[in-house]
This record gives structure tokens, C-alpha cells and sequence, in this order.
């Protein structure tokens, strides 16, 4: 069974562009979320999204939006990029919102 | 705010003893907690959970302590093996208005020597 996928796998861009990470959830799985990770940190909440709407949105600049599709999978935009912007992104599937995450291997985004 | 916290950034253990990592964290209304275990290049694996209600959690030879009076909880890895050897981020469920998250630590890297 495939697992969640995100893609691309790396992205290098330059500051003040905008980047489109992509996100296939486990088959099944409603509910999508989105995740940075700064090197040394713990990952922090971006997004999460529930059959197409959006249930919660952590505390990042409107620079970042996402949305989820009918098929449930998800794509998370970043707008302005800043170098700070730096970091590996995790998409992470389940059912139905609760406890039972599945993460994807990330997607390292670099900004030059 | 760094409601949940690791303080130890780093652990290491002998193979076949045991590895204790430690989280503690502010907000009591946090109602389950989860330790994720995360290679280079992979993302973070689900290895166990435990419910505020409870405060004993045990899988193989993972076993997760709960004292909430305390707002600490702790991963015991009984015998440690080099496999082990990961980041682990512990991370507590927060309730949002119509959805949940999760609020992560910022890792512990255990190493485990052979």
C-alpha cells in the first residue's frame, strides 16, 4: 500500500518567488496537514484540511495558503518566499482528523 | 511558546540498556500525547501513544509513562538496539476549534553504541 507522497522531494528557489509542494494522502485517509520543519526544531503546525475545508490553521503569514482536492490530496503554496521560508515540509494523512497520523517523507525547500 | 519541551538534545546508550527520553509540557489541556521516531530523510514514524487518562503505555520494548500532575511524560526503549538510533520528537494532540494538531518538541537524538 503506498504510503503518504509528496512531491517534489527537493526545491531550490530564490527569495520572493513563489513555490507549490504537493501532497497524495494514504488512500482512504480524509484529512490532510501540513507541517514545517526548521532545521533543529520539532515540526510546527501550518494547515490542516478536512474533506476540502479547512478545520485549523497554525500561526504563519497569509503568505502561506493550502487547499485540499476531491480526491483528498492537498497542495500547500508558499507566496514571497523569504529565506527564512527554509525548511523541510510534512504532509501527514488520517482518516478523519484525529490522532492516528501517517507523515510523508517531506519536501526540502531551499531558499536562495 | 514552546508548550511542549525535550531538553535533552541529545542521549546516548549502550546497546542492550536502557534509553529514557523525556518531554514535558505547560498546557493540561492536552489530551494525548505520541512519541514519532524520524530517520535522516524520511518523515517522523508513529511509535507509540498513551491518552491523558491513562498513565502507562506499553508496546514490545517501548513503553511510555504519563504523570500529569507533573506535566511530564517520559519513553522508556527496553534493551536499546542500534536501530534505535533516530531523532525522536514527542508531541502532544491539541483540540482546535474544529480540528486537531499536533504540537511537537524539538527532538532528542539517540544514539545507540554497539
Amino acid at each position: 500500500d503506498a504510503g503518504v507522497t509528496q512531491s517534489p522531494t527537493h526545491l531550490i528557489k530564490t527569495r520572493g518567488q513563489q513555490v507549490t509542494l504537493r501532497c497524495s494522502p494514504i488512500s482512504g485517509h480524509k484529512s490532510v496537514s501540513w507541517y514545517q520543519q526548521v532545521l533543529g526544531q520539532g515540526p510546527q503546525f501550518i494547515f490542516q484540511y478536512y474533506e476540502k475545508e479547512e478545520r485549523g490553521r497554525g500561526n504563519f503569514p497569509d503568505r502561506f495558503s493550502a487547499r485540499q482536492f476531491p480526491n483528498y490530496s492537498s497542495e500547500l503554496n508558499v507566496n514571497a518566499l523569504l529565506l527564512g521560508d527554509s525548511a523541510l515540509y510534512l504532509c501527514a494523512s488520517s482518516l478523519a482528523g484525529g490522532y492516528g497520523y501517517t507523515f510523508g517523507s517531506g519536501t526540502r525547500l531551499t531558499v536562495v | 511558546d514552546q508548550q511542549v519541551k525535550q531538553n535533552s538534545p541529545s542521549l546516548s546508550v549502550q546497546e542492550g540498556r536502557i534509553s529514557i527520553l523525556n518531554c514535558d509540557y505547560t498546557n493540561s489541556m492536552f489530551d494525548y500525547f505520541l512519541w514519532y521516531k524520524k530517520y535522516p530523510a524520511e518523515g517522523p514514524t508513529f511509535l507509540i501513544s498513551i491518552s491523558s487518562i491513562k498513565d502507562k503505555n506499553e508496546d514490545g520494548r517501548f513503553t511510555v509513562f504519563l504523570n500529569k500532575s507533573a506535566k511530564h511524560l517520559s519513553l522508556h526503549i527496553v534493551p536499546s538496539q542500534p536501530g534505535d538510533s533516530a531523532v525522536y520528537f514527542c508531541a502532544a494532540s491539541a483540540v482546535m476549534e474544529y480540528g486537531n494538531k499536533l504540537v511537537f518538541g524539538a527532538g532528542t537524538i539517540l544514539r545507540v553504541k554497539s
